[in-house]
């Protein structure tokens, strides 16, 4: 079946720190790939989207994410995380077979301490 | 733009009974899904509207559950005799359908679902 690792559940960061949130998939086909957040007492919403082309994607807030087919990952970066990135983080694929189906990883909960 | 609404936020029922949820996607948007989200988990995909029409219903969907969208718009979830398991977030998000294309996703705040 179809699936989605999130890495981490939890990480803990200091301000000024970089991150990485690992994300794997498990779909042979071609597929378009997101991060969502969801900061406190919010809606979930769009960081990023990869869709073709530049596998180096570049969200809203400084994040950004690459996509590595041979190692079917789409890794969330920050060079330097701030307070207000505090929140749960989803990656998600939707295989690109004429569906829309979007399955999500169980999330990563980040703390960044001031 | 009001974006994704949802309604009630917050239902408590007792085993048994019905239930219905509404949503209210961002109006020009054509494309509607009903996600199911437990603690600890992402979201899981239930169905798929391409304006009236439901096109995709994920297997988490049994027959107890049923959405509708009758005119391409609100669209409605009712899960028919609850049971326990029931209990969690249920999450509608709407998109503007590009040709081929998937379209951002956007999401409303949820309702939380608490049967007893």
């Amino acid at each position: 079946a179809q699936s989605v690792s999130q890495h981490n559940h939890h990480v803990i960061l200091s301000e000024a720190a970089s991150l990485e949130l690992g994300c794997n998939y498990s779909y042979g086909g071609t597929v378009n790939l997101f991060w969502y957040v969801q900061y406190p007492g919010q809606h979930l919403q769009l960081l990023l989207k990869y869709f073709s082309g530049d596998p180096l994607v570049k969200g809203i807030k400084g994040f950004e994410a690459e996509f590595i087919k041979s190692k079917f990952s789409f890794n969330l970066r920050k060079p330097s995380v701030q307070w207000s990135d505090t929140a749960e983080y989803f990656c998600a694929v939707n295989p690109n077979t004429g569906g829309f189906k979007t399955i999500f990883g169980a999330g990563t909960r980040l703390f960044v301490k001031a | 733009d009001t974006g994704v609404s949802q309604d009630p936020r917050h239902k408590i029922t007792k085993r048994g009974q019905n239930v219905t949820f509404r949503c209210d996607p961002i109006s020009e948007h054509n494309r509607l899904y009903w996600y199911r989200q437990t603690l600890g988990q992402g979201p899981e995909f239930l169905t798929y509207f391409q304006n009236e029409a439901q096109l995709e219903k994920s297997r988490l969907l049994s027959d107890r559950f049923s959405a509708e969208r009758p005119k391409g718009s609100f669209s409605t979830l009712e899960i028919q005799r609850t049971e326990q398991g029931d209990s969690a977030m249920y999450l509608c998000a709407s998109s503007l359908g590009l040709q081929g294309g998937l379209g951002e996703q956007y999401f409303g705040p949820g309702t939380r679902l608490t049967v007893t």
